[in-house]
This record gives structure tokens, sequence and C-alpha cells, in this order.
């Protein structure tokens, strides 16, 4: 089983949509849960962080982390054509140790069609 | 806006031959990365490095790969004899502390590696 799982896509809305983006994962040892956006050919950017479960919201985002169902959603509301792109999820461990891991998703790539 | 730059952009080089990737961490930045996405594939952690010295590392970071931060500024990667399968993306990412307080950690714009 893959420690972290994602759907590929694509992931095709029409403008103004609420997008839903998912990812499931097996290391009941993640605490911090993050989702990057990546652009074609550029690094990942950080979009939301949370810590352990519960719901955070920014703007049109919103990250929502179930830990008893080793499950994170990222909500996208009122989606705009330049909010396509590839979304990443990414969660790491917690403990004292300085520079720990990401563990990445595969992505999803989202395309919002005006 | 702070940013991580990498140098540099796109870089061909021959199986066999070494190479440096270069990064410029954000400057009051304490903890810097290394991640690489082959093509189609994850970003996957290479190394993690705190108070010069290599804090974490993967599987895939082997003998082959070392770090350094030779200044102040600078952050290097260096592969010492590439092989095809090094052919990938390399983002360098920089974070002020272990994702404690809301901080975030910053990847560069990345260095396509593309061994021939």
């Amino acid at each position: 089983q893959k420690e972290v799982e994602q759907d590929p896509g694509p992931l095709s809305v029409p403008e103004g949509a609420i997008v839903s983006l998912n990812c499931t994962y097996s290391n009941s040892a993640f605490q911090y849960f993050m989702w990057y956006r990546q652009y074609s050919r550029k690094g990942p950017e950080l979009l939301m962080y949370t810590y352990s479960s519960g719901n955070k919201e920014d703007g049109r985002f919103t990250a929502q982390v179930d830990k008893s169902s080793k499950y994170i959603s990222l909500f996208i509301r009122d989606s705009q054509p330049s909010d396509s792109a590839t979304y990443l999820c990414a969660m790491r461990g917690d403990n004292n140790n300085a520079g720990n891991m990401l563990t990445f998703g595969g992505g999803t790539r989202l395309m919002v069609k005006p | 806006e702070p940013e991580v730059t990498q140098t540099p952009s796109h870089q061909v080089t021959q199986m066999g031959q070494e190479v440096i990737l270069r990064c410029v961490p954000i400057s009051n930045h304490l903890y810097f990365y290394w991640y690489r996405q082959i093509l189609g594939q994850k970003v996957e952690f290479l190394v993690s490095f705190y108070n010069n010295e290599i804090s974490e590392k993967s599987e895939i970071f082997d003998d082959q790969f070392s770090v350094e931060r030779p200044d102040g500024s600078n952050f290097t990667l260096k592969i010492r004899s590439t092989k095809l399968e090094d052919s990938a993306m390399y983002f360098c990412a920089s974070s002020s502390w272990t994702f404690v307080f809301d901080t975030e950690a910053f990847f560069g714009q990345g260095t396509r590696l593309t061994v021939v």
C-alpha cells in the first residue's frame, strides 16, 4: 500500500464550481498536513497547512483533516481558471527532530474552464 | 516577497560527470532541503540540513550525493557521478522552523537536470 494516495485526475470543472481534492494515507504517525499548488514546470507553492484533525479556512480554500479515516481534503470555492494547476498533498510526522521529511501524494491535476 | 532561488534552471550533463546544483535559501531561514521530482512522478525527499549538518536523508540520498553550505547564503547539492536515472527536477526548499507556529516551507523553482 502506498503511503499517500491521490487521484491523479485530471479533474475538469466549470468556473465558479466548488472543487474537492482528496488524499488518503496509511501512516498513522503523520500529524502535519499541507496542500501545495504546482504550476507546470514550477516549484510547489504552499497553500494550506494544518496540524492534526479539524478544519482550516483561508479565503476560498478550506483544508480538512480526518485522522480517524486517514483522509484529508482541500476545498476550493468559486474556482477560477487561474486555479488550474496540480495540487499536491504532503504530510509529515510529529517529533522534535529538525527538518522532518515531507511525504507527498502524486498530485491531482485540476482544470477550471471559463 | 522573499524567495528561494535556484541556479541553473536547466542543466544538461553527460553520464558519469559531476554536477552541482545551487540554491540561495531565504535569508533568515535555518532549515534547508532538497527534493526531486522525476517526470510524471511524486515529489521525493532527498535530504534536510540544519546547523551545518545533515539532519535527515532518504534512501535515495546515497554516497553519490552530498550537500554543503559553503558560505552564509548558498546551499548546494552535488551529484558525484551522474546516472541516467538522476534526470529529474530538483527542488531546494527552506523553512524558518520545523513547521511549528504556522511557519512555511518555501520551494524554489527547481533545476531541471538532464543526464545524457
